[in-house]
């Protein structure tokens, strides 16, 4: 079946500074990349999502890029903010009957002011 | 739009005791799907449903697990009887479309001494 790795596990940077994870998936017939921000107490959010066919899409502060041959993508936030604190997981859908979705480990980032 | 509602947000149960945790899925969704997370095993996939009908229960971890979908709008995952290892977050989450995000709700804390 289908593997995500996302690393790394922990990330702290300072206001204004860049943020960059990276997460790799096993399946090349994954199809679908959604990035979910999850804050403490609440459930996973969804940010951005990407689909095969397109390798970068950008939202604001936050882009997000895929490399099908390598078969990894990557969640970049620029500028960041305090409020960006949060563990953020990549997943990936297998191009199966439904919708199974393969959640990374997730990225605890800590946005110091 | 009130999102994907669960209850009780936190649950904490002697072992061997029946659990129910509850869902209901944002209106018009026609796809539910429970999660358990944990720190050790992140986001696992218990089980879907796609109008009101169990597609893929792979992920319930025994038979002490049963999850059911009576109506469109109302779901429970019921453990009977539950351990302490079963302590986790348990998440629905819902879409209207197949291949659309999920959207999640906040979670049921489940602790069993």
């Amino acid at each position: 079946g289908e593997n995500v790795e996302q690393h790394p596990s922990t990330l702290s940077v300072q206001e204004g500074d860049s943020a960059v994870i990276k997460c790799t998936y096993s399946d090349s017939a994954s199809n679908y990349f959604p990035w979910y921000k999850q804050e403490l107490g609440k459930g996973p959010q969804l940010i951005i999502d990407i689909r095969s066919n397109v390798g970068e899409k950008k939202d604001q502060r936050i882009a997000v890029t895929l490399n099908k041959t390598a078969k990894h993508f990557s969640l970049h936030i620029t500028e960041t903010q305090p409020e960006d604190s949060a563990v953020y997981f990549c997943a990936a859908r297998l191009n199966t009957g439904f919708q199974k979705l393969v959640f990374g480990t997730g990225t605890r980032l800590l946005v110091s002011p | 739009d009130a999102g994907v509602i669960q209850s009780p947000r936190h649950e904490v149960t002697e072992m061997g005791q029946e659990v129910t945790l509850r869902c209901k899925p944002i209106s018009g969704h026609n796809s539910l799907f429970w999660y358990r997370q944990t720190m050790m095993r992140g986001l696992e996939l218990l089980i879907y449903f796609n109008n009101n009908v169990p597609i893929d229960d792979s992920g319930m971890p025994e038979d002490r697990f049963s999850a059911k979908m009576p109506n469109a709008s109302f779901s429970t995952l019921k453990i009977q009887p539950s351990e302490p290892r079963d302590s986790a977050v348990y998440f629905c989450a819902s879409s209207d479309l197949e291949g659309s995000p999920l959207h999640f709700g906040n979670g049921t804390r489940l602790t069993v001494t």
